[in-house]
């Protein structure tokens, strides 16, 4: 089975500065890679998906995330963050007919 | 386009009741998953439906079930409740296995 490790379960920011979520996954074949952010009282919402190709990611919302397979990790950053930041934020992996997430990492962004 | 919407928000129930969850696709999609997210659990699948037949279920005990109708709308049924079922459902929809899921905003189900 594939699984994700998501490193830190909160990180604080001051905002402008960068955000770095990690994530670390392992899976026996070439992994499909997500990150999802969840508003508080919402749903996740797909932030950017990684399957083949480029290994540089580009989402929404300024973020991007490169796969790098020698790590096996799969690191979210944005360069500035902004105060709707703040948030949930789940990497996942595609698990055969499923997706099976990390812990998630709560973003806290200060003024 | 609309989203994926689902009803109710919020229910409440007591232990020993049963409990049935409605979810709408986004039009046009045809496979519909179904998950659980917990403080102490994270998110964990219970299953996915496609054209009517359910082709994966998760790790959970068969009080959990669920259905898909011809307009790929689904329902899952929760019988014999018990407070650790207490959680956020949610669905999401997608084209195709593997593909994208989009998330509805779930519904939080408080077991008393």
């Amino acid at each position: 089975a594939q699984s994700v490790t998501q490193l830190g379960s909160h990180v604080s920011v001051s905002e402008g500065a960068l955000v770095l979520l990690r994530c670390n996954y392992s899976s026996s074949v070439p992994p499909y890679l997500f990150w999802y952010v969840q508003y508080p009282n919402q749903g996740l919402q797909l932030l950017l998906k990684y399957t083949t190709g480029a290994t540089l990611v580009k989402g929404i919302n300024g973020f991007e995330a490169e796969f790098k397979k020698s790590e096996t990790s799969f690191h979210l950053t944005k360069p500035s963050a902004h105060m709707s930041d703040a948030a949930e934020y789940f990497c996942a992996v595609s698990d055969d007919y499923k997706l099976s997430f990390g812990a998630g990492t709560t973003v806290t962004v200060r003024a | 386009k609309a989203g994926v919407t689902q009803t109710p928000r919020y229910l409440i129930k007591t232990r020993g009741q049963q409990v049935t969850l409605s979810c709408s696709p986004i039009s046009g999609h045809r496979s519909v998953s179904w998950y659980q997210q917990t403080p102490g659990q994270g998110l964990q699948f219970l299953f996915e439906y496609f054209s009517e037949t359910q082709r994966n279920k998760g790790n959970f005990p068969g009080r959990f079930s669920g259905r898909q109708f011809s307009n790929s709308r689904s329902e899952m049924n929760v019988s014999t409740l018990e407070l650790g079922d207490s959680a956020l459902y949610l669905c999401a929809s997608s084209t195709e296995l593997n593909e994208k899921l989009f998330f509805g905003s779930g519904t939080q189900l408080s077991v008393l």
